[in-house]
């Protein structure tokens, strides 16, 4: 399975963007990335996945570069609320199964 | 109401007693997951499902038990808990080519 690297934790000021990097450079064919986070206590959350393309939803925008190698995961306005552990998770091509590595955590700060 | 739920969302139990976590699930995922997550760590893979009747081992089923015979349901079951085992676990659910979705959680405690 392609490992991902993540830094353990980032700080970001409310109101600004925060760009969560991420490295998987052993990626190959056909595999996902997926970002999932997890608020304190709570089962994680899904926020966004993509295989080649640039891809965005009502949460956030996910940037794969042309390589595949690395990721970003941008929440454009952060608030407080998206003080949270972040999770890079590349999916495998057989089978359906995520391993959720150490992530990054992410404090929004006021 | 439409979702996955698990029960208990706390538990205590004694060293040695035998243990089952509820998951439910009300899409008909075919996919279903159990992980456990020990204070301050990451989700280790405890077990999972690709359909009913289908279960294999993940990083950490030492212990552990599940089935699966109705596709909504996935039990996991500790035959004589430890307090290794205290933990909070977490069950998921996905269709196959989307991502998951997880129930809020039971919080373990083995005393």
């Amino acid at each position: 399975d392609a490992k991902t690297t993540q830094p353990t934790s980032m700080d970001c000021a409310e109101g600004r963007a925060a760009n969560l990097p991420c490295n998987h450079s052993t990626i190959s064919g056909n595999e996902y990335v997926y970002w999932y986070r997890q608020i304190h206590s709570q089962g994680p959350q899904y926020i966004i996945h993509g295989l080649k393309n640039n891809e965005t939803n009502e949460m956030a925008s996910l940037i794969i570069t042309e390589d595949r190698k690395s990721s970003t995961l941008i929440l454009p306005h952060a608030t407080l609320r998206d003080t949270a552990v972040y999770y890079c998770i590349v999916r495998p091509n057989a089978g359906n199964m995520l391993t959720f590595g150490g992530g990054t955590r992410l404090m929004v700060k006021p | 109401d439409a979702g996955i739920t698990q029960s208990p969302r706390y538990k205590i139990t004694e060293t040695g007693r035998q243990v089952t976590l509820m998951c439910h699930q009300t899409w008909s995922h075919s996919y279903m997951f159990w992980y456990r997550q020990d204070l301050g760590h990451g989700l280790r893979l405890i077990y999972y499902s690709a359909a009913a009747d289908i279960t294999d081992k993940g990083e950490v089923p030492d212990g552990y038990v599940v089935s699966r015979s109705k596709t909504e349901n996935f039990p996991l079951t500790l035959e004589s808990a430890t307090r290794s085992q205290t933990s909070v676990y977490f069950c998921a659910s996905s269709a196959a080519t989307v991502g998951y979705t997880f129930g809020s959680g039971t919080r373990l405690t083995v005393v």
